[in-house]
């Protein structure tokens, strides 16, 4: 059963405080990776996508990838209230699916 | 405005009877499937489709029923629904077939079976 991993939490950070998101992933064979934000009663929003190792900046927010370790990061830099979601990480499987890890849930206080 | 639509939006039902929740995306994407999201589960695959007449299951396809007779439209068929189908339902599209590019969702259909 491929799978990836998240730590649940809930992450809390202050205002302008830097967020680290972490997932790790078992199929060694994954070929894109995607974070997602999701609000609480509202669908998963795409905020990043990377296919290759490194980094992959965007705003506030940059996303790791390291597939020797199998892992995948999120940055988010200058933390927001509007910030605290659930983050979700997901993984392509065999070119057919998405694999969602069950979330980290982030809080950032004012 | 691009999107995926999803109806009904909030839906309460009775065991045993038979139910479709309609999915319909305007964006042209190939790929389209059907997520399931329960506390502590996070969202699992019920079925995709990768094309018009080209359906297959996903983690969880038990219970439930889909079809793909248009590019735009991937409906969800529980034919005799049971409690434990109660669940908040997104569909999804994605402009490659095989479903690794980036998914959009629709805006999820939370479902209550009595």
């Amino acid at each position: 059963q491929k799978e990836v991993e998240q730590n649940s939490g809930p992450l809390s950070v202050p205002e302008g405080a830097i967020a680290s998101l972490n997932c790790t992933y078992s199929d060694r064979g994954s070929q894109s990776f995607f974070w997602y934000r999701q609000y609480s009663g509202k669908s998963p929003e795409l905020i990043m996508s990377i296919y290759s190792n490194g980094d992959k900046e965007d705003g506030r927010f940059t996303a790791q990838l390291n597939k020797a370790s199998q892992y995948v990061s999120l940055l988010i830099r200058d933390s927001q209230p509007s910030d605290s979601a659930t983050y979700l990480c997901a993984v392509n499987q065999a070119g057919t699916a998405l694999i969602f890890g069950k979330g980290t849930t982030l809080s950032v206080s004012s | 405005e691009a999107q995926v639509t999803q109806n009904p939006r909030y839906l309460i039902t009775v065991t045993g009877k038979k139910l479709t929740v309609t999915c319909s995306q305007n964006m042209n994407h190939e790929y389209m499937s059907w997520y399931r999201q329960d506390p502590g589960l996070g969202l699992r695959q019920i079925y995709y489709s990768m094309n018009v007449e080209v359906t297959d299951k996903g983690d969880v396809p038990e219970g439930y029923k889909v079809s793909r007779k248009e590019k735009r439209n991937f409906p969800l068929i529980l034919e005799s629904p049971s409690p434990n189908q109660t669940s908040l339902y997104f569909c999804a599209s994605s402009l490659y077939s095989g479903g690794a590019g980036e998914q959009y969702f629709g805006p999820g259909t939370r479902l209550t079976v009595t």
